[in-house]
């Protein structure tokens, strides 16, 4: 239980396209998704925390226009980053939770490798 | 503001030995503190703790928190190469459940 997928895994674009990342958990509804970014050889930041039917909260410093986020459904959120520039190039990972479980407990996604040429 | 310490941040042993992870943290609103493995992708979750002097144990691995001193552990007896990883350790506080990461333990296991 509590698999959540991701799609594309790895993606190469060219600079000032969109691209779109979906996340979707496979086995339990899950009313809040997480979006984090990791850089090589650090941490996962936090962006935002995407609550089904409703706006994002986005985490200071990350651009609301830039990374749009929207979760239609209670399976799936996606990702657009917007206008992309090689400085966005990054690893994606989303988080789901499983209210069911333990709501505290976060599971991801295998992640999406973003570069923009 | 809320911070996650991890030490140390990397960490080379051989196959067999016995490691202990540390993860220190100041928070406003404590509800767990979750660690995780993470090998090339994303994290895989190992333990949720939220109380005291409980240990909680997966096979080689266990962890335990102490919500007096503020941290918690995370032991792997008889390491093996598979053990290999980055060790993350995040709290949950606030309403909104989101983690705070640590910046990760990098474990090495040598054959």
């Amino acid at each position: 239980g509590a698999v959540v997928s991701q799609h594309p895994s790895r993606v190469i674009c060219k600079s000032g396209t969109s691209v779109k990342i979906e996340c979707r958990s496979l086995d339990f509804q899950a009313t809040t998704m997480f979006w984090y970014r990791q850089f090589p050889k650090k941490s996962l930041m936090l962006m935002a925390t995407s609550n089904e039917g409703s706006k994002a909260t986005y985490e200071q410093g990350v651009e609301k226009d830039k990374f749009l986020i929207n979760h239609a459904s209670l399976t799936l959120s996606t990702l657009t980053v917007t206008s992309a520039h090689p400085e966005d190039s990054s690893f994606y990972i989303c988080s789901a939770s499983d209210p069911g479980l333990a709501t505290d407990t976060q599971y991801f996604g295998p992640g999406t490798r973003l570069t923009v040429l | 503001e809320d911070k996650v310490v991890q030490s140390p941040l990397s960490l080379v042993v051989h196959e067999g030995d016995t490691v202990t992870l540390n993860c220190s943290y100041e928070v406003t609103n404590f509800r767990s503190l979750l660690w995780y493995k993470q090998e090339k992708k994303a994290p895989t979750f190992l333990f949720m703790l939220t109380s005291s002097g409980i240990e909680k144990k997966s096979g080689r691995l266990s962890s335990i928190l102490d919500k007096k001193e503020l941290f918690s552990i995370l032991n792997i007896t008889a390491t093996q190469t598979g053990d290999s990883a980055i060790y993350l350790c995040a709290f949950c506080g606030g309403s909104n459940y989101k983690l705070t990461f640590g910046k990760g333990t990098l474990l090495t296991v040598n054959p």
